[in-house]
């Protein structure tokens, strides 16, 4: 049975840094590309990034480049989702997903609050 | 980036319909287009993927359709675990975008 499991959220001040994980089990883990997708409160979805299976291609949504860094362990079957200069409109609950071009399975979320 | 607009934004229905849900992309995205359902606090959960291609253990009474710019889900009879928020989402090109979601509710 494929599992996510995302970790890592919290509150944070206005500026500060957060590392996500998401720990995955039940399949080959180093087989497939994997994202990060971002609910803010009661909106919609948000896809923030993606990493190929090596980690030699990442891409990101403008709105987070050159503060969020998505990485893996292919080693740990895990995947991180480092997060800077965090800022009030990142506050969301925030998803890992399996990723082969759609997401075909999703973790259960980690909620990251950014506020003073 | 592709924007990716749903309509209608919500609607009420009532079991047993049958209802189309529409989501237009702001440029050709060929076939790469897949569906999700949400339910309140839960993840969402892929239903159909490369346009119409039905999810495995996903209930054929959902289908999806279309190419290019237009596209459409269909719920052939609305069953009540069916009432949900829905949404696209294009990955032909990044940022994968997706639509601002479609909320069926109950009548």
């Amino acid at each position: 049975e494929v599992q996510l499991v995302e970790s890592g959220g919290g509150l944070v001040q206005p500026g500060g840094s957060l590392r996500l994980s998401c720990a995955a089990s039940g399949f080959t883990f180093s087989s497939y590309w994997m994202s990060w997708v971002r609910q803010a409160p009661g909106k919609g979805l948000e896809w923030v990034a993606n990493i190929k299976q090596d980690g030699s291609e990442k891409y990101y949504v403008d709105s987070v480049k050159g503060r969020f860094t998505i990485s893996r362990d292919n080693a740990k079957n895990s995947l991180y989702l480092q997060m800077n200069s965090l800022r009030a409109e990142d506050t969301a609950v925030y998803y890992c997903a399996r990723d082969p071009s759609e997401l075909d399975y999703w973790g259960q979320g980690t909620l990251v609050t950014v506020s003073s | 980036a592709i924007r990716m607009t749903q309509s209608p934004s919500s609607f009420s229905a009532s079991t047993g319909d049958r209802v189309t849900i529409t989501c237009r992309a702001s440029q050709g995205i060929s076939s790469y287009l897949a569906w999700y359902q949400q339910k309140p606090g839960k993840a969402p959960k892929l239903l159909i993927y490369a346009a119409s291609t039905l999810q495995s253990g996903v209930p054929s009474r959902f289908s999806g359709s279309g190419s290019g710019t237009d596209f459409t889900l269909t719920i052939s009879c609305l069953q009540s675990e069916d009432f949900a928020t829905y949404y696209c989402q294009q990955y032909y090109s990044y940022p994968h975008t997706f639509g601002g979601g479609t909320k069926v509710e109950i009548k």
